[in-house]
């Protein structure tokens, strides 16, 4: 069965360094997400992607974070100068066609800040 | 303020029972509402989706009711095993906020 797989699945940065989180999803779904979870809260939508554009982003995806489509395969989140705050699960997810519908996530990168 | 709600105590059953986990919101008008698992460090699996003009939608053992006068789902696993045990979220798109809003989960433990 097709997957979203995420790397790295562990990632430890210092503060105020960049660091880019990877990601390929479902070859033929159109709509791409990032997503964060700190531990024990409540999943955060951060910023959704189609047509090689952000669709729509939350409060959360300030200047330093950036998305990239560099190819037909990869999606990336870019955080530029990280925070201690910035810790927490990253999911990656698409959907086929339907913006918000059916979102199949990968398992995760893990970004720790120190 | 919008605020979706999920059962904040943990549900503990016995295997063969009927689990029963409920999501409520306040001041969304939803299109539709999607329930996921979670399992520990793992990203959320899709379940279920109910749209605003349906009443219950099954799949398998799992039955979603969605009442948009009480603001309310209802989430049944039927026959639960303790393969179950998992956290369940619910997730609401509001169409004008163009995302998905996420509960805190409920975790269910299915006993042996």
């Amino acid at each position: 069965e097709p997957e979203v797989t995420q790397t790295p699945s562990h990632q430890v940065t210092q503060m105020g360094q960049e660091v880019i989180l990877r990601c390929v999803p479902i070859s033929n779904h159109l709509y791409f997400y990032w997503y964060r979870q700190i531990l024990g809260q409540k999943v955060e939508f951060l910023v959704s992607f189609y047509n090689n554009e952000i669709s729509e982003k939350s409060e959360i995806f300030d200047d330093q974070f950036s998305v990239e489509r560099p190819d037909g395969s990869n999606f990336t989140l870019k955080i530029r100068s990280t925070k201690l705050e910035d810790s927490a699960m990253y999911f990656c997810a698409s959907s086929v066609d339907k913006e918000g519908e059916k979102l199949f996530f990968g398992s995760g990168t893990q970004l720790s800040v120190l | 303020s919008q605020k979706i709600e999920q059962n904040s105590e943990a549900l503990n059953i016995q295997e063969g029972k009927t689990a029963t986990l409920t999501c409520n919101y306040t001041n969304y008008s939803p299109a539709y509402l999607q329930w996921y698992r979670q399992d520990p460090g793992r990203g959320p699996v899709f379940l279920l989706l109910i749209r605003e003009n349906e009443k219950e939608k099954r799949k398998e053992r799992l039955k979603v009711t969605f009442d948009t006068t009480l603001k309310q789902s209802l989430f049944h696993i039927t026959a639960s095993q303790p393969a179950d045990s998992a956290t369940y979220l619910c997730a609401l798109y509001a169409g004008n906020n163009r995302k998905l809003i996420w509960g805190l989960g409920t975790s269910l433990a299915v006993n042996p």
